[in-house]
């Protein structure tokens, strides 16, 4: 079955830290899409990154980069120098048929 | 601005009645979809449409409607056959297909008393 999990449930770090949000996925799929979503407190998702399966190339954008290894099922994402405006719930999410699926999303604090 | 708007921002009902969530986009989209979503539970699809006139259910469609009427709109009537209906409700949309990145709503707060 397509899953995506998302171990850590909440997380914690003081500004300026560095901090990875882990993203492990199940598939039958060839070809897929993972994706990253932030919903800060106002509670609207704002889209992050879209990776097909074909490109494993590592992406980095400012101060987040994305780390996709295929051997792993994982899409990891990195918040370097972290700030407190980064607090939010973070999604990573994977196609399935015709649509999407969430993971249960990571919340983060970054404490000033 | 072109975006998707959600009304009203909190909605609240007495237990048994119906209630319809507004979700409008003036992205040009295709597609357009239904997310509920519980404290830690993450986002769950209600229901979603390819385009108008036609609509699919989703993973816990059950005690919830929609139609597809205009490309623009597609409103959700929760029912008072959903069990639980507190939650919060986010309405999405996109170009069409599972590769195309989802543009979302701000979202509805619907409290059931």
């Amino acid at each position: 079955a397509q899953k995506v999990t998302q171990a850590q449930t909440e997380i914690s770090v003081v500004e300026k830290e560095d901090v990875t949000l882990d993203c492990v996925y199940e598939t039958r799929d060839t070809t897929y899409y993972l994706f990253w979503y932030k919903q800060p407190p106002s509670g609207e998702l704002v889209f992050l990154i879209r990776r097909n399966s074909f490109d494993e190339q590592n992406e980095i954008s400012g101060r987040y980069s994305w780390n996709f290894q295929k051997s792993t099922s994982s899409f990891n994402f990195t918040i370097t120098a972290s700030q407190v405006v980064d607090s939010a719930v973070y999604f990573c999410a994977l196609s399935r048929d015709d649509k999407i699926i969430f993971g249960k999303g990571t919340r983060l604090h970054i404490l000033p | 601005d072109g975006g998707i708007t959600q009304s009203p921002k909190y909605l609240f009902r007495k237990e048994g009645q119906n209630v319809t969530l507004s979700c409008e986009q003036n992205l040009n989209h295709d597609a357009m979809y239904w997310y509920r979503q519980d404290p830690g539970q993450g986002l769950r699809l209600i229901y979603y449409s390819q385009i108008v006139n036609d609509f699919q259910k989703g993973d816990i469609a059950e005690g919830y409607s929609v139609s597809r009427e205009k490309k623009e709109s597609f409103p959700l009537t929760v029912t008072s056959a959903q069990k639980n209906p507190t939650a919060f409700y986010l309405c999405a949309s996109n170009r069409g297909g599972n590769h195309n990145e989802q543009f979302f709503g701000p979202g509805t707060r619907l409290t059931v008393l």
